[in-house]
């Protein structure tokens, strides 16, 4: 059975980069989509972005700017980097399944000095 | 983007009541050539990922039980429970998959009377 687990560093500094990892179990990562979908704390939720195993990529428009969604299919991992973060990207970040058939546990991530 | 709407914000409904939720999507998520609505319902409970409910606006997720069902079409969605459990109350969620950026409802908050 698929499994998804986010991994990264639960405080980032304003200004620089939200690195973080979904590994993914039980599965290949060569099938499917995989999207990152995020939870301001007492907010709902928002797309981040997806992959194709194939390397083609989506980007919300009001974080395209910031965003790079890749690929490991050697280590069946999917990334996200966001860039330049303020307080407002404070949330629980999600990896999922296509348009979330399947989701991670999720993995909060503070912005602050 | 399409925008997502959910009605009501919060519900209130006796255990063993039928509980409904609306969505309404700002465009049309049919897809006319394979005749799909591309709408999903989650349940949100605190500490726990997104549940897929429903996908497709009406088909049931394997494992989820047969109180919940999803219908509509085009543009207008509803998500019923047809007796409410104790272990139902909590934050449902709309998406729309037909386009991106995948969007959600604002989420409706479900209690008990």
């Amino acid at each position: 059975q698929m499994q998804l687990q986010e991994s990264g560093p639960g405080l980032v500094k304003p200004s620089e980069t939200l690195s973080l990892t979904c590994t993914v179990s039980g599965g290949s990562v060569s099938r499917y989509y995989w999207s990152w979908i995020r939870q301001p704390p007492g907010k709902g939720l928002e797309w981040i972005g997806y992959i194709y195993y194939s390397g083609t990529t989506n980007y919300a428009p009001s974080l395209k700017s910031r965003v790079t969604i890749s690929v490991d299919k050697s280590k069946n991992q999917v990334s996200l980097k966001l860039r330049s973060v303020t307080a407002a990207d404070t949330a629980l970040y999600y990896c999922a399944r296509d348009f979330g058939d399947l989701w991670g546990q999720g993995t909060l991530v503070a912005v602050s000095s | 983007d399409i925008v997502m709407t959910q009605s009501p914000d919060s519900l209130a409904v006796s255990l063993g009541e039928r509980a409904t939720i609306n969505c309404k999507s700002s465009q049309s998520v049919l897809y006319s050539s394979d005749n799909k609505n591309y709408l999903a319902w989650y349940q949100l409970k605190p500490g726990q990922p997104p549940k897929l409910l429903i996908y497709w606006a009406s088909t049931r997720e394997s494992g989820v039980p047969d109180r919940f069902s999803g219908s509509g079409s085009g543009t207008d969605f509803t998500l019923t429970i047809s007796s409410l459990q104790a272990e139902d109350v909590t934050v449902y969620y709309c998406q729309q998959y037909y386009s991106t950026p995948y969007t959600f409802g604002q989420g409706t908050k479900l209690e008990i009377k």
